[in-house]
Parts: structure tokens; C-alpha cells; sequence
């Protein structure tokens, strides 16, 4: 069974930096794209980025473009998501998806990990 | 960037009825669109993709139809289990974009 982990959310003060991991154990990740989506306390659902399988195509929302940055490490099965220069407007679980526009979307999720810019 | 205008953005209902929520692309996405069911607390779960291909383990009582900008889910006989807000996604192309989700609540 596929299963996602994402750590590294937390509280961080508007200016700073945080960088989110995903582990992602159970199926050949490197053959996976992978997509990091978020979701503003009781808002809806935000794409932020994927990335291809190999890491050599990534896409961004215009939102976070310049600013956060997607990357893997297909050893040892883990996706990140780096965030610099976050404000208020970041606020907001960010759960890891595996997939992209090539596998139709996302499946399945991470539980989330909730990430408070203040 | 392609919107998605979901509908309605919350409905009541009860067990045993049929729902139907429907997106509206603002340009054709062919059948590039899936369905996502969130409850509180909880990550989306993918029922549906392009369009109409039910996700595997979902309940069939969940259908989806439509092709170029009207999209439609359709739960044939609601459960208690079904109670959740869901999403349409569009898979046509980046930057990927979701509707703004329907809450379907118990009448």
C-alpha cells in the first residue's frame, strides 16, 4: 500500500524560511511524479507544484513562483518543498500528492502537515 | 489559467437521495477532470478521474460524466458515509486548478 508522510510544518515568522519533506516508502518513487497541494484553514484546495519523476521538470503556482522551490531525493524516497520568504498568506496544510497532469491527478495523499506563518 | 466554478456550494440532503454537483470549465479540458472527497480533518481521497473513470475501491453508487467544460458527479443513493465536501479537478493543464469545493450536508 502507498502511504505518505509529510513532516516538517510548523510556526515560522513572516520573512522566514521552512522546508517540508514527504517520505514516501512503498513503490518505486522515482518513477512517480509527485505534487505538493495546500489548504488555508477553512478554504479550499491550492495546487503549489510538481515535480516529474527524474526531478528534471518542475511547475509552479504563479503564487508561490520565486519563492518556494520543489526538489527529490530519489535514494531515499523523499520529496521536499522549500519555502522561503513566507507571509501570512501561506498559512495552510500542505499535504504531498503522488501523481501530476500525466497520471490524471492525485493519488493518494499524505495526512498533511499544518505550516503557520505569524 | 483555466477556472473551475463548482455547484452548488453546499446542498442538504438526506440518506437515500441522489446528489449531483457539477464544474464548469472556463475552456474545454476534453474529459481532463477528477472528483476528490474530503472529510474534516482529513486529505482528499480521489473518487474520480478523466471525467468518468471510477478510482479503485470506490463505491459505484458514484458516477461522473461530462467532456470539454460541463462536468458533473452524480451519488446515485447518498450514505451516511458521504457526508464531505468535494472538489472537481482540472488535469488539462498547469497550473492545475481545483472548484471551490461542494459541502453536502445531512437535511
Amino acid at each position: 500500500e502507498v502511504q505518505l508522510l509529510e513532516s516538517g510544518g510548523g510556526l515560522v515568522q513572516p520573512g522566514g524560511s521552512l522546508r517540508l519533506s514527504c517520505a514516501a516508502p512503498g513503490f518505486t518513487f522515482s518513477r512517480s511524479a509527485m505534487t505538493w497541494v495546500r489548504q488555508a484553514p477553512g478554504k479550499g484546495l491550492e495546487w503549489v507544484s510538481s515535480i516529474s519523476g527524474s526531478g528534471g521538470t518542475t511547475f509552479y503556482a504563479d503564487s508561490v513562483k520565486g519563492r518556494f522551490t520543489i526538489s527529490r531525493d530519489n535514494s531515499k524516497n523523499t520529496l521536499f518543498l522549500q519555502m522561503d520568504s513566507l507571509t501570512a498568506e501561506d498559512t495552510a496544510v500542505y499535504y504531498c500528492a503522488k501523481g501530476d497532469i500525466k497520471t490524471y491527478g492525485f493519488d493518494p495523499w499524505g495526512q498533511g502537515t499544518l505550516v503557520t506563518v505569524s | 489559467d483555466i477556472q473551475m466554478t463548482q455547484s452548488p456550494s453546499s446542498l442538504s440532503a438526506s440518506v437515500g437521495d441522489r446528489v449531483t454537483i457539477t464544474c464548469r470549465a472556463s475552456q474545454g479540458i476534453r474529459n481532463d477532470l477528477g472528483w476528490y472527497q474530503q472529510k474534516p480533518g482529513k486529505a482528499p481521497k480521489r473518487l474520480m478521474y478523466a471525467a468518468s473513470s471510477l478510482q479503485s475501491g470506490v463505491p459505484s453508487r458514484f458516477s461522473g460524466s461530462g467532456s470539454g467544460t460541463e462536468f458533473t458527479l452524480t451519488i446515485s443513493s447518498l450514505q451516511p458515509e458521504d457526508f464531505a465536501t468535494y472538489y472537481c479537478l482540472q488535469h488539462n493543464t498547469y497550473p492545475l486548478t481545483f472548484g471551490g469545493g461542494t459541502k453536502v450536508e445531512l437535511k
